[in-house]
């Protein structure tokens, strides 16, 4: 079965620090990615994702994606973040055609910005 | 703005009580899906739904069954409810995504607000 790993459970940083969290996957066919975001006490929502086309993706609030194909990796950066950014951030993988609808996400990484 | 609804936010039941926890989604959308959030552990997927009447198990389908009588409605139910199925449950809908022949890949998944469930 296909897994998805997020390197670090917790982040702590100053706020206009630069972020970058991992997330590795283990299928080695077509996928679609996303990374989704839970700020306290609200719903889970989609922060960005990769279909096709350019492996750079940008998201809402000045998020970006990388998608190494070589690498199975899909990492989220940010150059500068707010206190605002603090949340629960998930990676998440659709491996095509061998599961159908089924979205497989990593454990999650809680990150903490200090104002 | 999709919404995806869930009938309680907070539950406390007994161990070997039924529970229903109940999902309305306004959207239209053909797919939706059963996880439950425990920390570290991401979301594990228990039942999806791609069509009315349709269901397929999940990555933690055991002590769990689910019912989608209608298009926007998907129950998750546990038949009778143990302590270790205390946790964060959490719906979501999407729309169907079509790649090549298969129209039942997903594409952005919205989440309602989730059920704290506690099983004393």
């Amino acid at each position: 079965a296909q897994s998805v790993s997020q390197h670090n459970h917790h982040v702590i940083l100053s706020e206009a620090a630069s972020l970058e969290l991992g997330c590795n996957y283990s299928y080695g066919g077509t996928v679609n990615l996303f990374w989704y975001v839970q700020y306290p006490g609200q719903h889970l929502q989609l922060l960005l994702k990769y279909f096709s086309g350019d492996p750079l993706v940008k998201g809402i609030k000045g998020f970006e994606a990388e998608f190494i194909k070589s690498k199975f990796s899909f990492n989220l950066r940010k150059p500068s973040v707010q206190w605002s950014d603090t949340a629960e951030y998930f990676c998440a993988v659709n491996p095509l055609k061998a599961a159908g609808n089924k979205l497989t996400f990593g454990g999650g990484t809680r990150v903490l910005v200090k104002p | 703005d999709v919404k995806v609804t869930q009938s309680s936010r907070y539950l406390v039941k007994r161990t070997g009580e039924k529970v229903f926890l109940e999902c309305v989604q306004d959207m239209d959308h053909e797919n939706m899906f059963w996880y439950r959030q425990d920390p570290g552990l991401g979301l594990r997927l228990i039942y999806f739904s791609y069509d009315v009447k349709m269901k397929e198990k999940g990555d933690i389908p055991e002590g769990y069954s689910v019912s989608r009588e209608k298009k926007e409605r998907f129950s998750l139910i546990l038949e009778s409810a143990s302590t270790n199925q205390t946790s964060m449950y959490l719906c979501a809908s999407s729309e169907a995504y079509r790649w090549g022949t298969d129209l039942r890949n997903t594409d952005t998944q919205y989440f309602g607000p989730g059920t704290r469930l506690t099983v004393l």
